[in-house]
């Protein structure tokens, strides 16, 4: 079984929609990230959680919102999706003994039609 | 800013060549340095990582990097390579920032493996 498992794998929503995008783990991590993954553009921070009452904005976290709603969870929310939003989404966790590894999900493909 | 330059955006090479992808990093303090695979429909999966000591860190199926100070450089480098290895290579530097590690990825380079 994958330690960082994201759901949906793809999605395709209209312009306007609220989508929520889930991650969970089981690697016990506390420290816990979404990216945005464009064609080259490389990954993008949006936001991180160091712990459950830690939320941290990232360098695109316009547009976004997340719930960490318990240590081995992660959500990134769209409250109105647009085109522009279009990308693949990754979550990614790490481990203060690991400094500053991370390990990734599969990714969620998004589709803003 | 700290950043990753990475120099090649896509590398062709036929099967059994040598190949190496190129990093630079802008760094003024210590450097902890990554090398990330993706293949396609995957998430990102480690290669190998460079956090001190030897200069040449050996990393997962076959490929190794060199820490360069004076260069700013962490090329990738892979002696023969497989069509298997067809996929998109990111190199990324640890920073800390407002007393938080995160990393920052360059924006990729796509390796081909023809045969």
């Amino acid at each position: 079984d994958a330690d960082v498992t994201q759901t949906p794998r793809n999605r395709i929503t209209k312009t306007g929609k609220r989508i929520m995008l889930e991650c969970s783990q089981t690697k016990g991590h506390d420290r816990m990230y979404w990216y945005r993954q464009d064609p080259g553009l490389g990954l993008r921070l949006i936001y991180y959680s160091f712990d459950v009452k830690d939320i941290n904005k990232g360098e695109i976290s316009d547009g976004y919102s997340v719930s960490r709603q318990a240590q081995a969870k992660f959500s990134l929310s769209l409250e109105s999706a647009i085109p522009n939003q279009t990308a693949l989404y990754f979550c990614a966790t790490s481990d203060l003994r690991d400094g500053y590894e991370q390990y990734f999900g599969p990714g969620t493909r998004l589709t803003v039609t | 800013a700290q950043s990753v330059t990475q120099l090649d955006s896509q590398v062709p090479v036929f099967e059994e060549a040598p190949v190496e992808l190129r990093c630079n990093y802008s760094s003024s303090v210590s450097v902890y340095l990554f090398w990330y695979v993706q293949y396609p429909n995957q998430g990102l999966q480690l290669l190998l990582k460079y956090l001190s000591g030897s200069t040449l860190v050996k990393g997962i199926n076959g490929f190794e990097a060199e820490f360069n100070k004076s260069q700013t450089s962490f090329h990738l480098r892979k002696p023969s390579v497989h069509i298997s290895d067809t996929a998109e290579y990111f190199c990324a530097v640890g920073i800390t920032q407002g007393g938080s590690e995160k990393l920052v990825f360059g924006k990729g380079t796509k390796l081909t493996v023809n045969p």
